[in-house]
């Protein structure tokens, strides 16, 4: 069982604020990384997806690395909205799977 | 349709009751998953499906779940003798690819009484 682990577990920041997240996830035979954005009583929604050592990603003020060899990513949010607000979840495939094994997310709050 | 349709979006069930979840994927997507999120916990992930292989069951908790995808499309989770410990949100999700995105539908909230 894939082990993918997600810091802080919460977090709290001004509008305006840029703030970022870690993922950490088992290396060995990877084969995706996987960023989601869940919103209170919606579903997640695909942020990013990365196969690549040294992958980047950017989608407005939100962006992502990618370090297979050492297993973790980093989410970025640059300039905070409220709309920011969200639990952003990690999930990895790797270990000769297919299946995004899910973290337990960070729940964003910012606040206006 | 244009997005993951699952039904029923809420079932309460009395113990002991076999349930039935639906997921009707977007068109196209070979690879579907289910997976359960239980109150406080994240996704646990129960089976996956991809085009016609075996599908992967490592998630299934115990011999009372069981899920069938047929014709490469709809798929069907299946509790039997429901337990309590059961009550959770059961998620499906579909992939046009085994490493692509995943699209999830909105859930079916189960609730065993």
């Amino acid at each position: 069982i894939l082990n993918v682990e997600q810091s802080p577990q919460s977090l709290h920041v001004q509008e305006g604020d840029s703030t970022n997240f870690t993922c950490s996830f088992p290396s060995s035979n990877f084969y995706a990384l996987h960023w989601y954005r869940w919103e209170t009583a919606k579903s997640p929604e695909a942020l990013f997806v990365m196969t690549l050592n040294g992958d980047e990603k950017k989608k407005g003020r939100i962006s992502a690395t990618l370090n297979t060899k050492e297993g973790y990513s980093y989410l970025y949010i640059k300039g905070s909205q409220p709309e920011d607000s969200a639990t952003y979840l990690c999930a990895s495939a790797s270990g000769g799977s297919y299946i995004p094994t899910f973290g337990r997310g960070t729940s964003l709050i910012v606040h206006p | 349709g244009a997005g993951v349709s699952q039904s029923p979006s809420n079932k309460v069930t009395e113990k002991g009751k076999d349930v039935e979840l639906r997921c009707d994927p977007i068109s196209g997507h070979t690879a579907l998953y289910w997976y359960r999120q239980s109150l406080g916990q994240g996704l646990e992930f129960l089976i996956y499906f991809q085009g016609n292989s075996a599908p992967d069951k490592s998630g299934l908790p115990s011999d009372r779940f069981s899920a069938e995808r047929t014709g490469g499309s709809v798929s069907t989770l299946t509790i039997q003798r429901t337990e309590q410990r059961d009550s959770a949100m059961y998620r499906c999700a579909s992939s046009f690819r085994g490493t692509g995105e995943l699209f999830f539908g909105e859930g079916s909230r189960l609730t065993v009484l």
